[in-house]
Formats: C-alpha cells, structure tokens, sequence
C-alpha cells in the first residue's frame, strides 16, 4: 500500500458540477498539503494543514474548499470551477518536528473542467 | 522575481555524460533545501536534501551557496533512467510543525542511448 493515495486519479467536470478529490496518508504524519500543478508552472501550494487546523490558504479562490476531518485525511471539494483550473493536483504528507523534512506526494489528481 | 528559478532545459545528453544543474533562489532567510525528481505523469520525489557543506549520494552531488542563493546537481555517469524533471525546492524559516516546500518549475533530462 502506498504512503499517500489520492482518489480519483482523473476527473473531468463541468463548471456546474461539485466533485470532491480524496488524499489517504498511511505515515502517520501530522501534516498534509493540498498542491496545483499547471503545465509549465510550478507546483502551487494550495492549503496546509497541520494537527488537522488549516494555517495556510495561499489566496485560493473559494470554488477550492478544503476540509481534514482527521489526521489522515484531506478532502478538496470542489464547485463551480473554471476551465483554467484544469491541473494535477497534488496531495502530500509530512512529519512536522524540528526542521523542514521530507514530504511524501500522491500520485495525484488530473482534473479537466470543461 | 521568481521565489525560486531554474533553466526548464531540456537538457538532452548520452549515456555516461556528467550534467549540471542549477537553480537560484530568492529568500536569503531559506533554511533547508531539496531536489525532487518528477517523472512524466508522475508525482514529485525526494532525490535528496541539499547540506551547507555539499553531500553526495552515488552518482549525484548536491552543493549549495548560501552567499550566492544558488543550488546545483551534478549527475555523472547519465543512465537512460534518469531522464526526469529535477526540481529545485526550498523552505523558508521552519514555520513550525509544516514544511513549507517552494518548488521551481524544474529543469527536463532526457538522456539518450
């Protein structure tokens, strides 16, 4: 079983629809990221949540709304999305501590709004 | 400016080459460093972490210049399977309980029997 999975691995959807991407981290860490990458740009950090409170929303439109009921878990719910958000979508894990330390990625999330 | 920069490449080299990249950062308070690797398709994975006093693991050497902002990976000895995106990472002063992992947009190789 892989340390982080994420779910669906694609998804295409209409600018009326609401969807929910889903991230699973089986390591234990205290922290987990929601990252956008775009083609040719580099990977965005969306949201952050540590101990399971958000501190971190990198002025996100409000259509991306986060949720991490535990842990292990983080959610990106979706809505009324515009075709420029089609990207890879990027879950991660980390151990928070002491300094900056490895963080663990998904495979990710292809999304294509249409 | 870019937070962090790097040449997109691609660097296109044979087999057995020894290439470098580079990558400059603009945070002069950034306090630990990393290069991931990307396949295509793929999601991001540690190569390694980047150490004030240059580390080495195997065939790739990874040096830093904290006065210059500037990173670099050294690839000797390219095998096909290296051909990937490197990025360049970096994090500012630990926020605390989270990594806050600043990504270049990466640097493409191709290598080529």
């Amino acid at each position: 079983e892989t340390g982080v999975t994420q779910t669906p691995r694609h998804l295409v959807m209409g600018m009326t629809n609401k969807k929910s991407l889903k991230c699973e981290q089986h390591l234990g860490h205290n922290a987990m990221y929601w990252y956008k990458q775009s083609a040719k740009k580099p990977l965005e950090l969306m949201f952050v949540y540590s101990l399971e409170e958000r501190v971190e929303n990198n002025s996100v439109p409000s259509r991306f709304s986060p949720e991490c009921p535990n842990s292990s878990h983080l959610f990106l719910h979706l809505h009324t999305l515009q075709p420029e958000d089609s990207a890879l979508y990027l879950c991660a894990s980390s151990q928070g501590g002491t300094g900056a330390t490895e963080a663990f990625f998904g495979q990710g999330t292809r999304l294509t709004v249409v | 400016r870019k937070e962090v920069e790097q040449d997109p490449g691609p660097f296109n080299v044979p087999e057995g080459a020894t290439v470098a990249f580079n990558c400059t950062y603009s945070n002069s308070a950034s306090q630990s460093f990393f290069w991931y690797r990307q396949d295509c398709r793929k999601e991001p994975k540690l190569l390694m972490s980047v150490y004030s006093s240059g580390n080495e693991d195997g065939r790739f050497t990874a040096q830093l210049n904290r006065a210059s902002q500037y990173i670099s990976l050294l690839i000797r000895d390219s095998k096909l399977s290296d051909s990937a995106t490197y990025l360049c990472v970096v994090s500012p002063v630990f926020s605390g309980g989270y990594n806050k992992l600043i990504f270049g947009a990466g640097t493409r190789l191709a290598v080529h029997p």
